[in-house]
């Protein structure tokens, strides 16, 4: 079973600032996925990566696949209170999921 | 498209009870995944169905769970007996085309066993 690692772990910060949230593997993925949870709602995908080096931009939200293909990091500009919820990334393909990043944008 | 859809979404339980959590998947996808959320373990995969048929059942903790999915439109998850440490949302989802595809969710049940 691969394990992905998220960090951090909590993440706390203003509105308007930029963070940058990671997920890792020691081993390859085929693909990566990341979704974003609210309290009370199941996950929902923002964006799945499959080639080693690949950037994909949602908006505010930038995606970067690793050129080993091990990592993946999501970084987002200019936060806003709707950013909050918990970010997790997924190995789409053993449906693995890591712990998580739970991040509050406070207004 | 309603989504997926589960009930119930909320359940409360005493130890030694029967539970059964049901779910209803996107009308003509093929894939259902059950999982369990919790905050020591994050999300883990319980067990993943293709058409109909039990692929993956490697993350069932143990014999006191059960799932099955009797036709395209309707699946369970069963705990018999449950115990307080089954406490935990469990959520359905369901893809098409199964892995490396999107997999929606439902809203998930939270599931207390006092």
């Amino acid at each position: 079973t691969q394990l992905l690692e998220q960090s951090p772990q909590f993440l706390s910060i203003q509105e308007g600032e930029n963070l940058t949230v990671y997920c890792n593997s020691s081993s390859v993925f085929s693909s990566l996925q990341w979704y974003r949870q609210e309290p009370g709602e199941g996950p929902v995908l923002l964006v799945t990566v499959v080639t080693g080096g690949e950037v994909k931009k949602l908006k505010r939200l930038t995606f970067q696949f690793g050129d080993a293909r091990k990592d993946s990091s999501l970084h987002i500009t200019a936060a806003q209170p709707g950013d909050t919820g918990l970010y997790l990334c997924s190995s789409a393909r053993q449906l693995t999921f890591g712990s998580g990043t739970q991040l509050t944008v406070l207004p | 498209d309603a989504g997926v859809i589960q009930s119930p979404r909320h359940e409360v339980t005493e130890m030694g009870q029967e539970v059964t959590l049901r779910c209803k998947p996107i009308s003509g996808h093929n894939s259902l995944f059950w999982y369990r959320q919790t905050m020591m373990r994050g999300l883990e995969l319980l067990i993943y169905f293709n058409n109909n048929v039990p692929i993956d059942d490697s993350g069932m903790p143990e014999d006191r769970f059960s799932a099955k999915m009797p036709n395209a439109s309707f699946s369970t998850l069963k705990i018999q007996p449950s115990e307080p440490r089954d406490s935990a949302v469990y959520f359905c989802a369901s893809s098409f085309g199964g892995l490396n595809t999107e997999a929606f969710f439902g809203q998930g049940t939270r599931l207390t066993v006092v």
